[in-house]
């Protein structure tokens, strides 16, 4: 069964450089997403991407982040310069379109700014 | 406000029992509200989708209702494994500018004990 898959599963930086995030999306799927979950806390909405540009994007989703598609598999999240409280879980999902297909989610990657 | 509440926030049941999650939400206009499965360090896997017309819909051993007046849904899970304890979310679409982004709840935290 196709799945979404994300890389690297963890990744340790220090805080102000920056990092990348990279995601291969379910071949077919036209809509990608960016989600983020603090520890212990909610899965948050970052951005929503479409025809090679943003959708959507919240509040969180300030100009330190930006989001790729390089080429026709990868879906990348940059955090130009990381802060510490960006230190939690990023799962990327995909889905065939953006109405009430459901979304597939990855693994998610683990990050950790120190 | 869109807002999606979970209760209870933990829950600890012995293999074989039934148990019931419950979720409110205040997200407006609504169309579908979802359940997601999320084992820990893993991502969200969707269990089901109820469009607003729907009462009741099963998937194996979980049996999902909703109630559009109220703005309720429940979780039922019967005959419970211990591969059914994870977190099990409440997700709720927010339509904005013809894309919908996810509001989650914070998720019940089910153990299921031998």
């Amino acid at each position: 069964e196709p799945e979404v898959t994300q890389t690297p599963s963890h990744q340790v930086t220090q805080m102000g450089q920056e990092v990348i995030l990279r995601c291969v999306p379910i071949s077919n799927h036209l809509y990608f997403y960016w989600y983020r979950q603090i520890l212990g806390q909610k899965v948050e909405f970052l951005v929503s991407f479409y025809n090679n540009e943003i959708s959507e994007k919240s509040e969180i989703f300030d100009d330190q982040f930006s989001v790729e598609r390089p080429d026709g598999s990868n879906f990348t999240l940059k955090i130009r310069s990381t802060k510490l409280e960006d230190s939690a879980m990023y799962f990327c999902a995909s889905s065939v379109s953006g109405g009430m297909e459901t979304q597939y989610f990855g693994p998610g990657t683990r990050l950790l700014v120190l | 406000k869109n807002q999606v509440e979970q209760s209870p926030q933990s829950l600890i049941i012995l293999e074989g029992k039934n148990c019931t999650l419950q979720c409110n939400y205040t997200v407006s206009p609504f169309s579908n509200l979802r359940w997601y499965k999320q084992d820990t360090g893993r991502g969200p896997v969707s269990l089901t989708i109820m469009t607003f017309s729907e009462n009741t819909k099963s998937n194996g051993r979980y049996t999902a209702t909703l109630d559009a007046d109220t703005k309720q849904s429940s979780l039922h899970i019967t005959a419970s494994q211990l591969s059914d304890s994870a977190s099990y979310i409440c997700v709720v679409p927010y339509f904005s500018g013809g894309y919908n982004k996810l509001i989650f709840g914070a998720g019940t935290r089910l153990a299921v004990h031998p």
